[in-house]
């Protein structure tokens, strides 16, 4: 059965410093794996996703994650913290090989951003 | 391209009552899905609809919630009668096809029960 694991459900950084969000995943098919933000009193937005080929990916607002097999993980990172980047995000692992669509989804890591 | 519109954003019922709630997914999307997402934890699927046939439904409690959609659009979503536990956000999404595209999510409704 698929599950993800997040590790830490507060991050708190400063304005510019690295953001390091950690997900561990359990899938017992090829897993694509999924990043979604959610801003308060609204609904979650697709960061960036893993399906196949080129195993670190882009997404918006300058987060990458990097899929990594041996360890079944999906860390976000971004370079430098901003303060639009304060909210809640989202690992998540599809339940069927090959769908984007019915996720198991971790229980959220709420970024802080101190100016 | 307008988003997945859902009313209503808060609702308040006392426990045993019945509640609804709309969900228009975006133009054109053929897979409709309802998540909850009970506050502290990640959204967690309800049912599935791929146009107006139910995908999957086994995470749905069933004695007391039910969902449709009845022309392959729009869908309701509702528990009666609701316990506390179900208090939460319950989210829509949908997608162009059966989860070969990503999700689009609605701002939720917010659920809360007393």
């Amino acid at each position: 059965a698929q599950s993800v694991t997040q590790l830490g459900s507060h991050v708190s950084v400063s304005e510019g410093a690295l953001v390091l969000l950690r997900c561990n995943y359990s899938s017992s098919v090829p897993p694509y794996l999924f990043w979604y933000v959610q801003y308060p009193n609204q609904g979650l937005q697709l960061l960036l996703k893993y399906t196949t080929g080129a195993t670190l990916v882009k997404g918006i607002n300058g987060f990458e994650a990097e899929f990594k097999k041996s360890e079944t993980s999906f860390h976000l990172t971004k370079p430098s913290a901003h303060m639009s980047d304060a909210a809640e995000y989202f690992c998540a692992v599809s339940v069927y090989g090959g769908s984007q669509g019915n996720l198991i989804f971790g229980k959220g890591t709420k970024l802080s951003v101190k100016p | 391209e307008a988003g997945v519109a859902q009313s209503p954003r808060y609702k308040i019922i006392e426990k045993r009552q019945s509640v609804a709630f709309w969900c228009n997914p975006i133009s054109g999307h053929a897979t409709l899905y309802w998540y909850q997402q009970i506050l502290g934890q990640g959204p967690k699927l309800l049912i599935q609809f791929q146009n107006n046939g139910v995908v999957d439904d086994s995470q749905l409690p069933k004695d007391r919630f039910s969902a449709e959609r009845l022309k392959g659009v729009d869908s309701t979503l509702k528990i009666q009668p609701a316990k506390l536990e179900d208090s939460a956000v319950y989210l829509c999404a949908s997608s162009l096809d059966r989860g070969l595209s990503p999700l689009h999510f609605g701002n939720g409704t917010r659920l809360t029960v007393t």
